[in-house]
């Protein structure tokens, strides 16, 4: 049990162009959802927090404009990266809470490429 | 702002040998910490989850430690397996229900050598 997926696992993009990234729990429903985002050699760092049904909340830094969150069921979020440019180029993983509980299971991330 | 910090950021050793990875917080009052594996260009494996009110916790050949009052956690490998190479992450929750997202250290980076 507890298992989410990501979708897509790897995408290559041009500069200007939006992303989208899905995040499903598949056996449980997750009342928040945690969006992580991972530059090369570096540790996970949050971007924003979601929750079902309201605006996430974001991280000092992250523009809200850039990263669009949704999470409009209770096993889907999603993160669309607009105008992506180079610099976006990461790898994001999203994870999840179920309702009362405390422990957050994790995708297997999405490798973004922009060229 | 909580700061989480892993020592060594590196280790390679011959197979067969007990490790010890450190982990270090800046802010005592967690709710919960969690040591993770990641295999290179993965996700996370949730390895061990150590709640705030428990001084340990043990699967298989691992064992993580928890001395909240001193901001530190280890995670210990028996008998090291080339199977264990990858990189460990440690990561504390901050509020109760886990409402927060997890801050994370760099990780160390472990190689065992066969």
């Amino acid at each position: 049990g507890a298992v989410v997926s990501q979708h897509p696992s790897r995408v290559i993009c041009k500069s200007g162009t939006s992303v989208k990234i899905e995040c499903r729990s598949l056996d449980f429903q997750a009342t928040t959802m945690f969006w992580y985002r991972q530059f090369p050699k570096q540790s996970l760092m949050l971007m924003a927090t979601s929750n079902e049904g309201s605006k996430a909340t974001y991280e000092q830094g992250v523009e809200k404009d850039k990263f669009l969150i949704n999470h409009a069921s209770l096993t889907l979020s999603t993160l669309t990266v607009t105008s992506a440019h180079p610099e976006d180029s990461s790898f994001y993983i999203c994870s999840a809470i179920a309702g009362g509980r405390f422990e957050q299971f994790f995708g297997p991330g999405t490798r973004l490429t922009v060229l | 702002k909580q700061e989480v910090t892993q020592i060594p950021a590196a280790l390679s050793v011959p197979e067969g040998e007990n490790l010890v990875l450190n982990c270090s917080f800046t802010d005592s009052a967690i709710y919960n910490l969690q040591w993770f594996r990641q295999d290179p260009g993965k996700g996370l494996t949730s390895l061990l989850l150590i709640q705030s009110s428990q001084r340990e916790q043990t699967s298989g050949r691992l064992n993580a430690s928890l001395d909240k009052s001193s901001g530190r956690s280890t995670l210990y490998i028996a008998a090291s397996q080339p199977g264990d190479s990858a990189t460990y992450l440690c990561a504390v929750g901050q509020r109760g229900g886990g409402a927060d997202g997890l801050t994370f250290g760099k990780g160390t980076h472990l190689i065992i050598q066969p």
